[in-house]
């Protein structure tokens, strides 16, 4: 099983959609988690880290959910720029830092 | 602003051939790391070094060294590149600290090894 896993999509919407996704993590002992955001042929880049409380950002809120070990995010009015690869990232618990990284999920928004 | 440099875009080898990649960044990391990206099986850590001279094993060091001798400079080595190691090779640096921090990543090496 992997330590992080997504649905790796493509989700397709259209624009102005809200979408979600959900990420599972296998290690209940992990302390730090994050998504980041990779255009096609670029760099995974950091879109936001996720607190335990939920944070929100513009039109993206992240979630925690510890008891389930799992991670969401939600993208409102999505716009065309939205369209990329969302990387569910975890820092597991004693791996100083080390990031593990969930395959991501593709995210197409058509006009 | 945090820049992660990568000594080439895309790379051919042959099956054989010693291939070095190099990384540098600019804003006095402590921590550096390689990853390759692979489809259906995402980000892996190859290696990671959290000062000069010091380097760690990380998923899948099998096949590849690295070297860091000095402090923005992290180098990845295939010592015999095989078909089996094409693919996006990706830098990445941090700050020390508990893990909350950013990596900020290099655009990327595409290696096709033939």
């Amino acid at each position: 099983r992997k330590e992080v896993e997504q649905d790796p999509g493509p989700f397709n919407v259209p624009e102005g959609a809200t979408v979600a996704f959900n990420c599972t993590y296998s290690n209940s002992a992990s302390q730090s988690f994050f998504w980041y955001r990779q255009d096609c042929r670029k760099e995974p880049k950091l879109l936001m880290s996720v607190y335990s409380s939920g944070n929100e950002d513009g039109r993206f809120t992240a979630q925690l959910n510890r008891a389930s070990q799992y991670i969401s995010l939600l993208i409102r009015d999505s716009k065309l720029s939205d369209s990329a690869t969302y990387l569910c990232v975890v820092n597991m618990v004693n791996a100083g830092n080390m990031l593990t990284f969930g395959g991501g999920t593709r995210l197409m928004v058509k006009p | 602003d945090v820049k992660v440099t990568q000594s080439s875009r895309y790379l051919v080898k042959r099956t054989g051939e010693k291939v070095f990649l190099e990384c540098v960044q600019d804003m006095d990391h402590e921590n550096m790391f390689w990853y390759r990206q692979d489809p259906g099986l995402g980000l892996r850590l190859i290696y990671f070094s959290y000062d000069v001279k010091m380097k760690e094993k990380g998923d899948i060091p099998e096949g590849y060294s690295v070297s860091r001798e000095k402090k923005e400079r992290f180098s990845l080595i295939l010592e015999s590149a095989s078909t089996n190691q094409t693919s996006m090779y990706l830098c990445a640096s941090s700050p020390q600290g508990a893990g909350l921090e950013t990596q900020y990543f290099g655009p990327g090496t595409r290696l096709l090894v033939l």
